[in-house]
């Protein structure tokens, strides 16, 4: 089955203690990206990739690293969580489409408390 | 800085009836517009999308009509079912892909 798979769903974890959610798409997409989404504000976006080894910033990346070292793979970063990243968490992934946008696959999210 | 704005929080309709969501956006590059279904403790999944050359795009009882002059696409569910209860994101793209931008999302309940 198609499938963007994230981990862990849900965390409650505490001020300055560093995690990671890890993310992994089985259709061997080139594009992947992490947003977050907040009430009122839709959905983010923190950092994307276009492939591997190559990631850009997206519209809110502070306080978040990402890495693409494997093409499946696209872990999110929190080296030293704050209150203001709780948040959830979405990965998505998608092909890569000359002339056209291609629709974005979502994992099931990840719910983020920072304490 | 929302270049794509969803101005009705919430949308109450009953079974049957048509649903009408709106998106306008402040983008004059985005070239793409998608809608995605979100259902709780899930994902977006992507609905239906239309391209800046077309004014309509119909897939079964979801229909997305753009109107590049006003900056303003809006979704037609007809008719409306209860399974479509859900929160629906607007999102808009320039050609170059990577800087898809997502609306606040607005919450249709269908009533039964």
């Amino acid at each position: 089955e198609a499938q963007v798979t994230q981990n862990p769903r849900y965390l409650i974890t505490v001020t300055g203690k560093k995690l990671t959610v890890t993310c992994s798409q089985n259709m061997n997409h080139e594009y992947m990206s992490w947003y977050r989404q907040d009430p009122g504000l839709g959905l983010r976006q923190i950092y994307y990739s276009m492939n591997v080894e190559v990631t850009d910033k997206g519209d809110v990346p502070e306080g978040y690293k990402v890495s693409r070292k494997e093409k499946r793979n696209f872990p999110l970063i929190l080296e030293s969580p704050s209150p203001n990243q709780t948040s959830l968490y979405f990965c998505a992934s998608r092909p890569t489409r000359i002339l056209s946008v291609g629709e974005l696959f979502f994992g099931e999210g990840s719910r983020l408390t920072v304490l | 800085d929302q270049q794509v704005k969803q101005n009705s929080p919430s949308l109450s309709v009953q079974e049957g009836r048509i649903s009408i969501l709106n998106c306008d956006y402040t983008n004059s590059m985005f070239d793409y517009f998608l809608w995605y279904k979100k259902y709780p403790a899930e994902g977006p999944t992507f609905l239906i999308s239309i391209s800046s050359i077309k004014d309509k795009n119909e897939d079964g009882r979801f229909t997305v009509f753009l109107n590049k002059s006003a900056k303003h696409l809006s979704l037609h569910i007809v008719p409306s079912q209860p399974g479509d209860s859900a929160v629906y994101f607007c999102a808009a793209s320039p050609l170059n892909n990577n800087d898809m931008r997502f609306g606040a999302g607005t919450r249709l309940t269908v009533k039964p």
